[in-house]
């Protein structure tokens, strides 16, 4: 599978807890995006990384909320002390290059965070 | 403040029948503006794409046009079938990473 994979599909973490969600790109992909979709809402940005650089975190709450994309293996959204409304579907997008230039994103299947 | 809008949050069409799923936008900086398609537990996948430079483009049974002036955009698909039933969010992006709307839930009737 040539595809976006990320992982865990579902995640179901207590309040106060850390959530760690992994999405590594298509094959040959060096742009990563992070989306989080809230229920009954659209798909809110919140950053973009190339290898080992974020790009653009405007999306990103300012607390608790972390993303890498290291020289070796899967990009990492870390999420600290999570609370009840992190819960949401996290997708990640991955291009060949950039996405802001007329390029398209390809979608993982997304990852589901429960906080109870 | 939204930049992408889909004021239609769902829409009901007869199997065989057009589909019209509409959105704006506000930002004149968007230069790039796609669709895609998502389905319950499933991540979106792309479904056809537009540049500022076109008004139309089709592929298959699914148009988009675009209108610049208006900042307006419109994703067609004829005929409708039951499978196309899905949630369709509109997207744009200039010099940020894609905008997304709230989406559109289109439900195909046989």
């Amino acid at each position: 599978n040539a595809g976006v994979m990320q992982n865990p599909r579902h995640l179901v973490r207590r309040r106060g807890q850390e959530a760690r969600l992994r999405c590594s790109p298509m094959k040959g992909h060096s742009h990563v995006y992070w989306y989080r979709q809230l229920p009954e809402e659209g798909l809110k940005f919140m950053v973009y990384l190339q290898k080992e650089n974020i790009i653009d975190e405007s999306g990103m709450p300012k607390e608790r909320f972390s993303a890498e994309f290291p020289k070796e293996g899967p990009s990492i959204l870390r999420i600290q002390q999570v609370v009840r409304g992190d819960s949401a579907a996290y997708f990640c997008a991955s291009s060949l290059t950039t996405g802001t230039l007329g390029n398209t994103i390809y979608f993982g299947e997304g990852s589901w965070l429960t906080v109870v | 403040d939204q930049q992408v809008k889909q004021n239609s949050p769902s829409l009901s069409v007869q199997e065989g029948r057009i589909s019209i799923l509409n959105c704006d936008y506000t930002n004149s900086m968007f230069d790039y503006f796609l669709w895609y398609k998502k389905y319950p537990a499933e991540g979106p996948t792309f479904l056809i794409s537009i540049s500022s430079i076109k008004d139309k483009n089709e592929d298959g049974r699914f148009t988009v046009f675009l209108n610049k002036s208006a900042k307006h955009l419109s994703l067609h698909i004829v005929p409708s079938q039951p499978g196309d039933s899905a949630v369709y969010f509109c997207a744009a992006s200039g010099n940020t990473p894609l905008v997304f709307g709230k989406g559109t839930r289109l439900s195909v009737i046989a």
